[in-house]
């Protein structure tokens, strides 16, 4: 049980252009799922908070207009990286807690490796 | 506040050797740590997780933890490597209740790449 899936887990883009990355849980809804970065070599970076029906809280120095974040759904959030540059090639991490669960457990997905040409 | 130190970006060991990587903490409120476990271009695995029962946590694969608090330290051992143990590990902190910035988000430390050598 408490399966996450990422679509897609790869994607190449040209630089200007939009993706958008769906992080679904499988088997339980989750009122909050967050999104991370992970730069080659290094640590996980938060990014946002995605709470069902309301706004995503975003970490300081995360532009929300460049990171749209969705959560439309008890099982669903999807993450916009708009006009993608260069520099926005990472490895995007998204991980759900279970509704009403305890709040120190995270299911984390399988991550999508995010190309900007 | 939170913050995660992991000394040793790469850990190396032989087969069958203890493996300890090392994790330090800093938190303005009772933390809960966490280890994680991230094989190559995948998310990440729950190896253990303590949240203020017993200070010696146990955890997948036969890897456990001791919580010190006067340390404040949480570092990783196994006695045995194993090759299919090779991999990236990741400590974490996250603040416990009443609802502050820090209450349930992630901090992440750096990592320690796990190398097992035959």
């Amino acid at each position: 049980g408490a399966v996450v899936s990422q679509h897609p887990s790869r994607v190449i883009c040209k630089s200007g252009t939009s993706v958008k990355i769906e992080c679904r849980s499988l088997d339980f809804q989750a009122t909050t799922m967050f999104w991370y970065r992970q730069f080659p070599k290094q640590s996980l970076m938060l990014m946002a908070t995605s709470n069902e029906g309301s706004k995503a809280t975003y970490e300081q120095g995360v532009e929300k207009d460049k990171f749209l974040i969705n959560h439309a759904s008890l099982t669903l959030s999807t993450l916009t990286v708009t006009s993608a540059h260069p520099e926005d090639s990472s490895f995007y991490i998204c991980s759900a807690r279970l509704a009403g669960g305890p709040p120190d457990t995270q299911y984390f997905g399988p991550g999508t490796r995010l190309t900007v040409l | 506040a939170q913050s995660v130190t992991q000394l040793g970006s790469h850990v190396s060991v032989s087969e069958g050797a203890l493996v300890l990587l090392r994790c330090n903490y800093s938190s303005s409120v009772p933390p809960y740590l966490f280890w994680y476990v991230q094989y190559p271009n995948q998310g990440l695995q729950l190896l253990l997780k303590y949240t203020s029962a017993a200070t010696l946590v146990k955890g997948i694969n036969g890897f456990e933890a001791e919580f010190k608090k006067s340390e404040t330290s949480f570092h990783l051992t196994k006695p045995s490597a194993h090759m299919s143990d090779a991999a990236e590990y990741f400590c974490a902190v996250s603040g416990r209740g009443g609802g502050g910035t820090s209450y349930g988000k992630l901090t992440f430390g750096q990592g320690t790449i796990l190398t097992v050598h035959p």
